[in-house]
């Protein structure tokens, strides 16, 4: 099985900041990577598919890069919608494992 | 609007026999493949199952294969989960998903339901 790993599992930060969330898969995974949002009490809402497409209507500020086995997730300017608990998610191969979590909290 | 709505969630003994349905509207139910996706409440997410568009073709968690099993009836626009020999380890919420392979190409989880709790306890 594919495991995969982020980094770190938590953050705080301020508004206007920007922060990256990296995502490391212990295989390659080519561009088969998403990355989801979960805010408390919600379900997950996907925010980038393929490693760096946008979902429609995900705002800009979010992107996505990497292949292979890293991957990172950048939110250019924090806004104060965006504290909650971010995911990445291989799909290369079943099972379609998620990363733990990371955990992006107000400084 | 697409919509997930998962029912079927109750306390069930160790040893127990559960099964969880997700009624589906909104979209062409019978186009897509499905997945089952659990969380501990408090913890991160655990991908459970996928079932391809007609249920010819399933898939499971190794924590799962060989207890659940996933099936659809397409002229109800339904999904199931059918769960076999619970243990406290499966206690969570349980969310299904709408693959979007057909719409972006590739497999990812754009819709998802609210999630019904399945509680494993004596």
């Amino acid at each position: 099985d594919i495991q995969m790993t982020q980094s770190p599992s938590s953050l705080s930060a301020s508004v206007g900041d920007r922060v990256t969330i990296t995502c490391r898969a212990s295989q390659s995974i080519s561009s088969y990577l998403n990355w989801y949002q979960q805010k408390p009490g919600k379900a997950p809402k996907l925010l980038i598919y393929a490693a760096s497409n946008f979902e429609s209507g995900v705002p800009s500020r979010f992107s996505g890069s990497g292949s292979g086995t890293d991957f990172t997730l950048t939110i250019s300017s924090l806004q104060p919608e965006d504290f909650a608990t971010y995911y990445c998610q291989q799909s290369y191969r079943t099972p379609y494992r998620f990363g733990q979590g990371t955990k992006l909290e107000i400084k | 609007e697409v919509q997930l709505v998962e029912s079927g969630g109750l306390v069930v003994q160790p040893g127990g026999s559960l099964r969880l349905s997700c009624a589906a509207s909104g979209f062409t139910f019978d186009d897509y493949s499905m997945h089952w996706v659990r969380q501990v409440p408090g913890k991160g997410l655990e991908w459970v199952s996928v079932i391809n568009w007609d249920g010819s073709s399933t898939d499971y968690a190794d924590s799962v294969k060989g207890r659940f099993t996933t099936s659809r009836d397409n002229s109800k626009k339904s999904l199931y989960l059918q769960m076999n020999s619970l243990t406290t380890e499966d206690t969570a919420l349980y969310y299904c998903s709408k693959d979007a392979a057909l719409r972006l190409g590739e497999i990812c989880l754009d819709s998802w339901g609210q999630g019904t709790l399945v509680t494993v306890s004596s």
